[in-house]
């Protein structure tokens, strides 16, 4: 079973220069999720999608946007990216607040 | 927003020891979710627990609902090595929200 499958796993970035990250999940959750984590911080959100076609905002969402592509992709996408964007993203997908996560992607912005 | 305290930040134990932590808030939860993270990987879900009082376990580890719906505590008996991560809890508020909450998080490490 594969899960949650986020890629890629390191990223390089300038600054300014922009990416997509891409999640995917195979167990048809509603719900999916990007999260941050710097050290200390815990985990935090930065975008939701409740369902198919609908994304919110998280905690953290400003320099980001994000794109429900269908019912089982997940993007993430950094238009201009900042040494303040450098953590460990994270993808995830529930069901029923049931949260289960990918791997994780860690990017650095130089 | 809401906020989850965790507690301790950090612990060192023998093999062989209970382990307890715990998360409080000051907002009432209608789920509390338990999370370890080994390093380099995602969080793993251990426990769910939906209902006030709700005492659950999984081997050997056991997480209770706090009757306030403000706290819930994780306790991992009879500790071995590879019990050692970072333990994190998790609230959802329920009614329509889709959101967790996540604690800072424990580290627990373990001396064999």
């Amino acid at each position: 079973n594969a899960g949650v499958t986020q890629t890629p796993k390191f990223q390089v970035l300038k600054t300014g220069q922009s990416m997509t990250l891409q999640c995917a999940q195979d167990m048809n959750h509603n719900s999916m999720y990007w999260y941050r984590q710097d050290p200390g911080m815990g985990l935090r959100l930065i975008y939701y999608s409740a369902s198919e076609g609908t994304t919110d905002k998280g905690e953290v969402p400003n320099g980001y946007n994000v794109s429900r592509l269908n019912k089982r992709e997940f993007s993430l996408r950094l238009e201009s990216a900042a040494p303040s964007q450098t953590s460990v993203y994270f993808c995830a997908s529930s069901d029923f607040l049931k949260a289960f996560f990918g791997q994780g992607t860690r990017l650095t912005v130089v | 927003g809401q906020q989850l305290n965790q507690s301790p930040q950090s612990m060192f134990i023998q093999e062989g020891e209970d382990v307890s932590m715990n998360c409080t808030s000051s907002s009432i939860f209608n789920t509390w979710l338990w999370y370890k993270q080994d390093p380099g990987e995602g969080p793993v879900l251990l426990i769910a627990l939906y209902k006030a009082g709700e005492l659950t376990s999984n081997g050997r580890l056991t997480a209770q609902f706090g009757i306030t719906r403000k706290d819930s505590f994780l306790n991992i008996s009879a500790s071995i090595p590879s019990d050692v991560g970072i333990y994190f809890c998790a609230g959802g508020a329920g009614a329509g929200s889709y959101q967790l909450t996540f604690g800072k998080g424990t580290k627990l490490s373990v001396i064999p």
